[in-house]
């Protein structure tokens, strides 16, 4: 079983449109939760870091349960630049290591 | 705006040949990461460094890959010899805590 997973989509979506993406990880011992963004042919970008208690940039919401070991993110009024793959990422502080999901690709039609 | 820069951006090398990358870190950041994508595999960690000392690098083939960190400055991810199964995107990525900030990458073709 793979540390981080991910539904990989692709997530295609009307211009407008509320999509949801969610994560699960293995490790119960992990410490740090993120949302990474990477465009096509470019580096990851981290887009939100996830707390217990969740938390919103605009028109992203991240939210973390630890009991069922389960991360999501919600994108609402979706745009064409929204288009990427989203990587959630699990970190064990003790280390720095971040581990990534291979990523969900989110495709925003006209 | 502070970014992470990595050398050469490109690089089509034949089988056996030597490659060295180049990762200069944002200036300040104590960690540093090396990190390699491809379609199938995705983002896997290579190795990293904490304060320029090598800590984990259990994810990179000991036999053709080293990582270095010859000063502050500077990281290095070398492969001798090269095969065509080394292709794929190699990231560095530097940060303080867990936050990190990726370079732009090295796409390397091996043939």
């Amino acid at each position: 079983r793979k540390e981080v997973e991910q539904d990989p989509g692709p997530f295609n979506v009307p211009e407008g449109a509320t999509v949801a993406f969610n994560c699960t990880y293995s490790n119960s011992a992990s410490q740090s939760f993120f949302w990474y963004r990477q465009d096509c042919r470019k580096e990851p970008k981290l887009l939100m870091s996830v707390y217990s208690s969740g938390n919103e940039d605009g028109r992203f919401t991240a939210q973390l349960n630890r009991a069922s070991q389960y991360i999501s993110l919600l994108i609402r009024d979706s745009k064409l630049s929204d288009s990427a793959t989203y990587l959630c990422v699990v970190a064990w502080s003790a280390t720095n290591k971040l581990i990534f999901g291979t990523g969900t690709l989110l495709a925003v039609q006209p | 705006d502070a970014r992470v820069t990595q050398t050469p951006r490109d690089k089509v090398t034949e089988m056996g040949q030597e490659v060295t990358m180049r990762c200069q870190p944002i200036l300040g950041h104590n960690t540093v990461f090396w990190y390699r994508q491809t379609m199938m595999q995705g983002l896997e960690l290579l190795a990293y460094f904490r304060n320029r000392a090598p800590l984990d690098d259990s994810g990179m083939p000991k036999d053709r890959f080293s990582a270095e960190m010859p000063d502050a400055t500077l990281a290095t991810l070398k492969i001798q010899p090269s095969e065509p199964r080394d292709s794929a995107v190699y990231f560095c990525a530097s940060g303080l805590a867990d936050t990190q900030y990726f370079g732009p990458g090295t796409r390397l073709t091996v043939l």
